[in-house]
């Protein structure tokens, strides 16, 4: 069972509405990513953390996109205005360290936008 | 950008047989490769990864690796129905840690 805790699992939003999904990470692990899998089974890498503090990301999409991970809460990525575009499978993934480290994903969240 | 490219898309095999799956980056840098399987409707849990040149074997599995033509692959004999799934790879590069993950190759183990 994947101790990367996602919520909720399945997610249903009007075009336009907003959209939020939460990751507790395994415990001890610093470092946080988001990737979002679509129906193709694409891969895209999102934004990962170390800590609260951001290492990488892509240009969050117009800014539609944003993602924290606040201290001592679970980790949060939001869409401000969903798209059809954006129904994925959104995946949290954390690891100990930031080089050669095996990722450990959560269930995920099933984004449909209708 | 990294691409990683898995081929094929899907494979069949019967039970018992030899699975083997194809993976390649497109950056010269590629650092480190990891394999991927992810059941149907379930999150990927890593399955091996490989770091140098070379084979590493796990039980039924054992995975190659030729950083120079940037190529690994990952090989499964006595397949078994348990092992229908998606296998994902997965490569960092240029010690730039944020894998980028291929499309994936699809596996049917019939009975």
């Amino acid at each position: 069972n994947s101790k990367v805790i996602q919520t909720p699992r399945y997610l249903v939003k009007g075009q336009g509405q907003k959209a939020k999904m939460r990751c507790i990470p395994e415990k001890g692990h610093p470092v946080v990513f988001w990737y979002q899998q679509n129906k193709n089974n694409e891969f895209k890498f999102l934004i990962n953390f170390q800590n609260q503090e951001v290492l990488q990301q892509i240009d969050m999409t117009e800014k539609r996109f944003s993602a924290e991970c606040p201290s001592n809460s679970p980790c949060s990525l939001e869409i401000q205005s969903s798209e059809a575009g954006d129904s994925a499978l959104y995946l949290c993934a954390s690891s100990l360290l930031t080089s050669a480290e095996t990722l450990y994903f959560g269930s995920g969240t099933r984004l449909t936008v209708l | 950008q990294q691409k990683v490219q898995q081929s094929p898309e899907s494979l069949i095999v019967p039970e018992g047989g030899m699975a083997s799956l194809n993976c390649t980056s497109s950056d010269r840098n590629v650092d480190y490769f990891w394999w991927y399987r992810q059941h149907s409707g379930k999150s990927p849990k890593m399955l091996m990864s490989i770091f140098s040149n070379g084979e590493k074997e796990e039980g039924r599995f054992t995975v190659h690796l030729n950083k120079a033509s940037l190529h690994t692959s990952l090989h499964i004999r006595d397949s078994q129905p348990s092992d229908s799934a998606l296998y994902l790879c997965a490569a960092t590069s240029g010690g730039n840690y944020k894998p980028t993950f291929g499309k994936g190759t699809s596996l049917v183990v019939h009975p």
